[in-house]
């Protein structure tokens, strides 16, 4: 079955460090992969995602995210992080029939917090 | 362009009462879902829709019902509310390729007591 496995509930770095939250999934095809950010009280907002082509993609906000198939992760990584960025963050695959885009599986989400 | 708007945001029921919670869309989007968040669970899909008239269950669907009339519309009703149902609902849209990901509502938290 497919599913999304995010190792880190919750990660505190300091302004300025780097991050990098960690995403395993579990799909029999080419997955289709997504990060979304959640901040308190509201919902998730796109953050970049994988289709196919180049493994790193770049998103909004400085994130960037790397597909290694042979490790089956998509890890979110960010060189420099900043204090707005404390927030949930999500990983997801997607699986649905006819466009593997839709009806995505979430993991449980890393919560960041960000010390100054 | 308001995107997904849910209501209402804030909601106290009763074990045994019923609702229905509102998502509209106003991106002319095929799919429509709804999903339960609690916490250290991640996202659960309830019920997903792929077009007016045309629903399916997700991972979580018992205690839930949906209808899509519309392609605007896509309401989520709990018929006899149990504690088990307190959480944080959350509906989102995408298109029929869906690469952009989904556009998500900014979410109805739900109390049973």
């Amino acid at each position: 079955a497919q599913s999304v496995t995010q190792p880190d509930i919750h990660i505190t770095v300091s302004e300025g460090a780097s991050l990098e939250l960690r995403c395993n999934y579990s799909y029999g095809a080419t997955p289709y992969l997504f990060w979304y950010v959640q901040s308190p009280g509201q919902g998730l907002q796109l953050l970049l995602k994988y289709f196919s082509g180049d493994t790193l993609v770049q998103g909004i906000k400085g994130f960037e995210a790397e597909f290694k198939r042979s490790q089956s992760s998509f890890n979110l990584r960010k060189p420099s992080v900043h204090w707005s960025d404390a927030a949930e963050y999500f990983c997801a695959v997607g699986t649905g029939y006819g466009g593997a885009t839709n009806k995505l599986i979430f993991g449980t989400g890393t919560l960041l917090a960000v010390q100054p | 362009n308001a995107g997904v708007t849910q209501t209402p945001k804030f909601r106290i029921l009763k074990i045994g009462q019923s609702m229905t919670l509102q998502c509209t869309q106003d991106m002319n989007h095929n799919y429509m879902y709804w999903y339960r968040q609690d916490p250290g669970m991640g996202l659960k899909l309830i019920y997903y829709s792929v077009g007016a008239g045309i629903t399916d269950k997700g991972e979580v669907p018992n205690g839930y019902n949906v209808s899509r009339s519309t392609t605007e519309d896509f309401p989520l009703r709990l018929e006899l509310a149990a504690p088990s149902q307190t959480s944080v609902y959350f509906c989102a849209s995408s298109t029929l390729s869906g690469e952009n990901g989904y556009t998500f509502g900014s979410g109805t938290r739900l109390t049973v007591v």
